[in-house]
């Protein structure tokens, strides 16, 4: 199974800052990767696919980078309604498999 | 509109037989490239992708759930149906439904979870 490297497990920022999340592959997954916000009680949110493509009518203060095995997602100008846990899942193979989550909490 | 929603038990006793529909709209089955997968995750754990089913009838099933779990779809009902056999305390978890285009993979739409409970 491919595994997926997520960091920081955590992250405290407050409004209006920039924020970078890191998934590693433990090998080359092409761009078959999404990032994805989940909250309590919500349907997750895919936010980006293709490792860099916006879902629609994700705002596009989110932004993806990388292909192989780094991938990156920053999200500029944090809104309140950012703080939540992030996860990267890739999708080159079966079985799919996640990174461990970043939890975005404000400072 | 696109909307995915599970349905099923909140409570399972270990040994039972674990089954959760999935319930969709705004697109089809039918459709070439469509698939339904189907995801989990534990209270304070990783998400786990589990199975997927696709619009010509092909299926995938995650390692940790392979010998137990079969996932059919009924088109004519827009939905598909989780069956998870010998159910344990593990398998507590939040389950979801979401939409895949195979051309694009990973999942558009998901459904807001169903918590299932395994307990005597």
């Amino acid at each position: 199974d491919i595994q997926m490297t997520q960091s920081p497990s955590s992250l405290s920022a407050s409004v209006g800052d920039r924020v970078t999340i890191t998934c590693r592959a433990s090998q080359d997954i092409r761009d078959d990767l999404g990032w994805y916000q989940m909250k309590p009680g919500k349907a997750p949110k895919r936010l980006i696919y293709a490792a860099s493509t916006l879902q629609s009518g994700v705002p596009s203060r989110f932004s993806g980078s990388g292909s192989g095995t780094e991938f990156t997602l920053t999200i500029n100008s944090l809104q309140p309604d950012d703080f939540a846990t992030y996860f990267c899942l890739h999708h080159n193979l079966y079985p799919y498999t996640f990174g461990q989550g970043t939890k975005l909490d404000i400072k | 509109q696109i909307t995915l929603k599970e349905s099923g038990p909140t409570l399972v006793k270990p040994t039972q037989t674990l089954t959760l529909t999935c319930t969709f709209s705004g697109f089809s089955l039918t459709t070439s490239g469509v698939g339904v997968g189907w995801l989990r995750q534990a209270p304070g754990k990783v998400p786990e992708w589990l199975g997927i089913i696709y619009w010509d009838d092909d299926k995938r099933y995650g390692p940790s759930v392979k010998s137990r779990l079969t996932i059919t779809k009924d088109t004519s009902r827009n939905q598909v149906v989780f069956t998870m056999t010998d159910a344990d305390p593990v398998d507590s978890a939040t389950y979801y439904c979401a939409r895949q285009i195979y051309d694009i993979g990973g999942f558009d739409y998901w459904g807001q979870g169903a918590l299932v409970t395994v307990s005597s």
